[in-house]
């Protein structure tokens, strides 16, 4: 089972600023399936990116999702007030399981 | 427009059984994917089933050990949880979640999800 390690733990930032969150895989994703959500305090998670790189529905383009193999990065370029939330990385595909990272908070600073 | 509602959720002793549902709406039901994951309160996401769109496939996350079963009625646009011989670590909010059409097995609509407590 891949194990998805999301790092930092909880990061603060000022609306504005860039957001960069990571994501490291246990062993290298094929076909980059990994997924960012955004979950806020009592609602459920929202679908940000797919494959790696490619925005969901309805998602503004200030949200962008980089890497491959063992590395992906979720950025966000500038920050705005909705945005501080907690975020999740998942490895999906074919076959299960799909597992998720442990999560980032993003906090004001 | 797209809904997810899930229902059945509630105080159960360990050991016994819950069966959780989830009524689909604003969407051909029958042809999509449908997951449950949970989420134990303030930790994060826990992926716990998956049924294909006609029922035919069934997958569970190892955790599980042949306690839960997925099912779902095309006819009533419902999904099922079947939760048996419960253990307090099976605490959590339970989501259903559909399929994304174009991202494979990730979820683009999630229920408000059903909290099921495991306690004595």
């Amino acid at each position: 089972e891949i194990v998805l390690t999301q790092s930092p733990g909880t990061l603060s930032l000022s609306p504005g600023e860039r957001a960069t969150l990571s994501c490291r895989a246990s062993q290298s994703l094929i076909s980059t399936f990994l997924a960012w959500y955004q979950q806020k305090p009592g609602q459920a998670p929202r679908l940000l990116i797919y494959g790696a790189s490619n925005r969901a529905t309805g998602i503004p383009d200030r949200f962008s999702g980089s890497g491959s193999g063992t590395d992906f990065t979720l950025t966000i370029s500038r920050l705005e007030s909705e945005d501080f939330a907690v975020y999740y990385c998942q490895h999906y595909g074919d076959s299960p399981p799909y597992t998720f990272g442990q999560g980032t908070k993003l906090e004001i600073k | 427009q797209v809904q997810l509602m899930e229902s059945g959720g509630g105080v159960v002793q360990p050991g016994r059984s819950l069966r959780l549902s989830c009524a689909a709406s604003g969407f051909i039901f029958g042809y999509y994917t449908m997951h449950w994951v949970r989420q134990v309160p303030g930790k994060g996401l826990e992926w716990v089933a998956v049924i294909s769109n006609d029922g035919s496939k069934k997958y569970y996350a190892d955790f599980e050990k042949g306690r839960f079963t997925i099912s779902r009625d095309n006819s009533r646009n419902t999904l099922y949880l079947q939760m048996n011989s419960l253990r307090p670590d099976d605490t959590a909010v339970y989501y259903c979640a559909r399929r994304y059409t174009y991202g494979s097995n990730t979820f683009d609509y999630w229920g408000q999800g059903a909290l099921v407590t495991v306690s004595s």
